[in-house]
């Protein structure tokens, strides 16, 4: 099993400019969530879903869009990219109780 | 709304000493959730604790969750150079898959 799969895993924008990370996992859980990470800040819930067609918003979503297509890929779509959007992505799914994380994506705008 | 809180942010111990990290909670918690990240890495579940008053060891590791269930603690016995990490508690909101991290604890040890 390989789990929870995001790419890219580094990636940098210029401010405005919009791209998709992605995610996908392997294990059929049914919740997959967003999450950002910034220093001394913790990990923020951006988006999750319960299942394939149903979205939610979480703690800071804004400047962010999600779908979920599938029950295996959960995307994060940033519209338009700003400085303040410079942070570490995760991407997490459970099926109740573990949260397995990817690996994250590292992204800077410049 | 629902906010967790971690103490100390940072900890810096000599190997071989014990280490402790404290989350508490504004609300009742169903039950609540230990996460481990390596610099670098990603976080890793380590253990959910969900009775009042749970105790809960793992090797060296002690988890509390408090006769309340609004405060809950990790402790490490004798710290080795590989505990070192960021630890992070998590409490659900409403579901096991909406967490509400706390800020997370930095241990560092020094060998």
């Amino acid at each position: 099993n390989a789990g929870v799969t995001q790419t890219p895993k580094f990636q940098v924008l210029k401010t405005g400019q919009s791209m998709t990370l992605q995610c996908a996992q392997d294990m059929n859980h049914e919740y997959m969530s967003w999450y950002r990470q910034d220093p001394g800040m913790g990990l923020r819930l951006i988006h999750y879903s319960v299942g394939a067609g149903i979205t939610d918003q979480g703690e800071v979503p804004n400047g962010y869009n999600v779908s979920r297509s599938t029950t295996e890929d959960f995307p994060l779509r940033l519209l338009s990219a700003a400085p303040s959007q410079t942070s570490v992505y995760f991407c997490a799914s459970s099926y109740d109780t573990e949260a397995f994380f990817g690996q994250g994506t590292r992204l800077t705008v410049v | 709304g629902q906010q967790v809180m971690q103490i100390p942010q940072y900890q810096h111990v000599q190997e071989g000493e014990d280490f402790t990290t404290y989350c508490n909670s504004s609300t009742t918690l169903s039950n609540i959730q230990w996460y481990k990240q390596r610099p670098g890495g990603h976080p890793v579940f380590l253990i959910q604790l969900v009775k009042s008053g749970e105790v809960k060891k793992q090797k060296r590791l002690t988890f509390q969750f408090g006769e309340a269930k609004k405060n809950s603690s990790l402790h490490i016995t004798a710290t080795q150079t590989t505990d070192v990490g960021t630890y992070f508690c998590a409490g659900p909101k409403g579901s096991n898959y909406k967490l509400t991290f706390g800020k997370g604890t930095l241990l560092t040890v020094n060998p």
